[in-house]
C-alpha cells in the first residue's frame, strides 16, 4: 500500500502566474482535501473532492480550483498567483466524505515572488 | 466548531511523560476531539481521537473529563524523535465533508 504523494517538491512561480500542483492519493481511498499551510501556522482547509465532485470549500477565493480524476490523482489549480499565496500546500486523502483520520501528503512548497 | 486553544511551546527531556492540555469550552454533543502531530518538513499524522474518558493506543494516551471542555494528550517517555507540533481539533460527526480546522498547535522541543 503507497502513501500519499506530491509533485513538485519545490515550485517558485512569479506573481500573476497561474501553478498546477499534483497529489496521488493513497490505494483504495475516494476523498481527497486540499490545505495551505502558510509559515508558523497550522494547515487551513481549501476544498475537498469526494468522487470527483467538490465536497465542501473554505474560505478560498475561486482562482483556487481542482479535479479528482478516476484514479483519484488530483490536482490543485491556482490563477493569478499573489505574494501570499506562498505556502505550503498539502492534500490528505482517505475513505468516505465525512473522515477525520486523513492521511497527509509531504506538500509542496510554492514561492511566489 | 468549539474553538480550541492549546499552549503555544512546551519543553520535555528524553524519557518523560507529556502532557498537553487543550480547552474547547464550546464543545457540542457531537463533537469529537482529535489530535494530529506534524513533524518539520512533512504532512500532519493523524494521532489519537476521543469523546470521553480515556482513549489509548501504540503512540498516545488522551483523557476527556466529563463535562468534556478540555482533553489532555500524554505522550510515555518522549523521545528526541516526538519533537514535533501538535494539534488539538474538534470535528463534527456526523458531516457532509471530513474539513479539518487546525489551530497553530503546540510546539514540542524535546531535549537530550
Amino acid at each position: 500500500e503507497t502513501g500519499v504523494t506530491q509533485s513538485p517538491t519545490h515550485l517558485i512561480k512569479t506573481r500573476g502566474q497561474q501553478v498546477t500542483l499534483r497529489c496521488s492519493s493513497q490505494s483504495g481511498h475516494n476523498t481527497v482535501s486540499w490545505y495551505q499551510q502558510a509559515l508558523g501556522q497550522g494547515p487551513q482547509f481549501i476544498f475537498q473532492y469526494y468522487r470527483e465532485e467538490e465536497n465542501g470549500r473554505g474560505n478560498f477565493p475561486p482562482r483556487f480550483s481542482g479535479l479528482q480524476f478516476p484514479n483519484y490523482s488530483s490536482e490543485l489549480n491556482v490563477n493569478a498567483l499573489e505574494l501570499d499565496d506562498s505556502a505550503l500546500y498539502l492534500c490528505a486523502s482517505t475513505f468516505g466524505q465525512d473522515s477525520y483520520e486523513q492521511y497527509f501528503g509531504p506538500g509542496t512548497r510554492l514561492t511566489v515572488t | 466548531l468549539a474553538k480550541t486553544t492549546q499552549p503555544i511551546s512546551m519543553d520535555s527531556y528524553e524519557g518523560q511523560e507529556v502532557n498537553i492540555t487543550c480547552s474547547h469550552n464550546n464543545i457540542a454533543t457531537n463533537d469529537y476531539i482529535t489530535w494530529y502531530q506534524q513533524f518539520p518538513s512533512q504532512g500532519p499524522r493523524f494521532i489519537i481521537q476521543g469523546y470521553k474518558t480515556k482513549v489509548t493506543n501504540e503512540v498516545a494516551s488522551l483523557f476527556i473529563p466529563a463535562d468534556r471542555k478540555s482533553s489532555t494528550l500524554s505522550l510515555p517517555r518522549v523521545s528526541l524523535s516526538d519533537t514535533a507540533v501538535y494539534y488539538c481539533l474538534v470535528v463534527r460527526a456526523p458531516s457532509n465533508t471530513g474539513k479539518l480546522i487546525f489551530g497553530q498547535g503546540t510546539t514540542l522541543q524535546v531535549k537530550p
